[in-house]
């Protein structure tokens, strides 16, 4: 199964409300999650079946959509949210990731 | 505290082998499936390979058939990768993490290492 995310990148200010697209080749039902990853740092998990919140994760963040897309929105975007996102489906092995978005400083 | 730390990356030539090695604390590892997920420098995620809690299910995916081997031992709350013939495309951090819910990896990862390099090269 192949995943798209769009865009590809993104530049933000903090307060904006962004949000990032998941596209996968085929139905995965809600068997999607989403990462956060900063620059030297390991993958760290936000979302689950695609718009449940981790533990932990602030509220700010959420995710909806099922079947083939989906989309990942964090309402009001803080310093620390500047990051690569990826979407992962867990609905058929290999579990595949998107390609990743990078959410930067405007 | 929950904790995984990889160990046993470094620099191999092609045709090679290592073993990586993912020791796990805090948690019932038993109680969990593992995974080992990959990243090229400066590229995206790959998801590598999972065991599931009692080791009976592995999975893999295609470009690492063959030539890489997960497994775990339980006593020693310990994941393994054995990668063998080595190839260019196989330089990677590569991290371990736990299956979010339980014994078969079906779920996201809630708890990933700092990961190990490793490069391939002659």
């Amino acid at each position: 199964i192949q995943l798209t995310q769009s865009p590809s990148s993104l530049s933000a200010s903090v307060g904006d409300r962004v949000t990032i697209t998941c596209r996968a080749s085929q139905d995965i039902s809600s068997y999607l999650a989403w990462y956060q990853q900063k620059p030297g740092k390991a993958p760290n998990l936000l979302i689950y079946a695609a718009s449940t919140l981790q533990s932990g994760v602030p509220s700010r963040f959420s995710g909806s959509g099922s079947g083939t897309d989906f989309t990942l929105t964090i309402s009001s975007l803080q310093p620390e949210d500047f990051a690569t996102y990826y979407c992962q489906q867990l609905n058929t092995y290999p579990f595949t990731f998107g390609p990743g978005t990078k959410v930067d400083i405007k | 505290e929950v904790q995984l730390v990889e160990s046993g990356g470094g620099l191999v030539q092609p045709g090679g082998s290592l073993r990586l090695s993912c020791a796990a604390s805090g948690f019932t590892f038993s109680s969990y499936a593992m995974t080992w997920v990959r990243q090229a420098p400066g590229k995206g995620l790959e998801w590598v390979s999972a065991i599931s809690g009692g080791a009976a299910s592995t999975y893999y995916t295609d470009s690492v058939k063959g030539r890489f081997t997960i497994s775990r031992d339980n006593s020693k709350y310990t994941l393994y990768l054995q990668m063998n013939s080595l190839r260019a495309e196989d330089t990677a951090v590569y991290y371990c993490a736990r299956d979010q819910k339980g014994l078969h990896p079906v779920n996201p990862f809630d708890i990933w290492g700092q990961g190990t390099m490793v490069t391939v090269s002659s």
